[in-house]
């Protein structure tokens, strides 16, 4: 079946170390897109990519980057982390047209 | 600011009666909405989308669109210990979805047995 994926599942690293969290799909859906979820926030986005080589800034995207390199992957890198980056981190994916969108199992990322 | 505005519950609902949730949207030019259930330490699961005026059916669910009103509702029949999650609607811009969702927080429901 098809699915999206992302590792690691959860991760502890340091402030400053800079981190990459990994997605990965098989649905070859163009679309795709990082969020993060925190508590009294809801899921906001972070990143989005239309198809390869195309990256958008979404609504909380400050210390973070992503790349397109090819259909299957985005990626998302945290260039310094930081405490306030303690968060759950959802890889998503969507089907043109309907923009059904589909959720990895997410990345428990903690910053000490 | 695009917002989309859910009571966050908890909305508590006896076993086999009817679940109704309630979402508020910001942007008129919103295109498609989507009801996702979020089982706690678990990733967002979609179970309805809709993208026009009215109802649409999918078994116990119904999802209820009026853009006039810019209000969005999903009903859950016949509810079930196991529709006990977190449910986030999710509206998407103008273009349809393909710039991300903006969610609600969510309401919290509780099927009691």
């Amino acid at each position: 079946d098809a699915e999206i994926t992302q590792s690691p599942r959860h991760k502890i690293t340091e402030t400053g170390r800079q981190v990459t969290l990994a997605c990965h799909q098989t649905w070859n859906h163009n679309n795709m897109f990082w969020y993060r979820q925190d508590l009294g926030h809801g899921l906001r986005l972070i990143h989005y990519s239309y198809g390869v080589q195309d990256t958008n800034k979404g609504e909380v995207s400050d210390g973070y980057s992503v790349s397109r390199s090819n259909t299957e992957d985005l990626p998302l890198t945290l260039e310094s982390a930081a405490s306030s980056q303690t968060s759950v981190y959802f890889c998503a994916s969507s089907t043109d047209g309907t923009y059904r969108t589909f959720f990895g199992q997410g990345t428990r990322l903690t910053v000490v | 600011q695009k917002e989309v505005e859910q009571n966050s519950g908890p909305l508590s609902v006896p076993e086999g009666a009817i679940a109704s949730l309630n979402c508020t949207y910001s942007d008129r030019g919103s295109q498609s909405f989507f009801w996702y259930r979020q089982y706690s330490g678990k990733s967002p699961e979609l179970i309805m989308s809709i993208y026009s005026n009215g109802d649409k059916e999918d078994g116990r669910f119904t999802a209820q669109l009026n853009k006039a009103s810019q209000y969005v509702s999903l009903l859950i029949r016949d509810s079930q210990p196991s529709d006990s999650a977190t449910y986030l609607c999710a509206g998407s811009d103008s273009g349809g979805g393909a710039d991300g969702l903006t969610f609600g927080k969510g309401t919290h429901l509780i099927i009691q047995p």
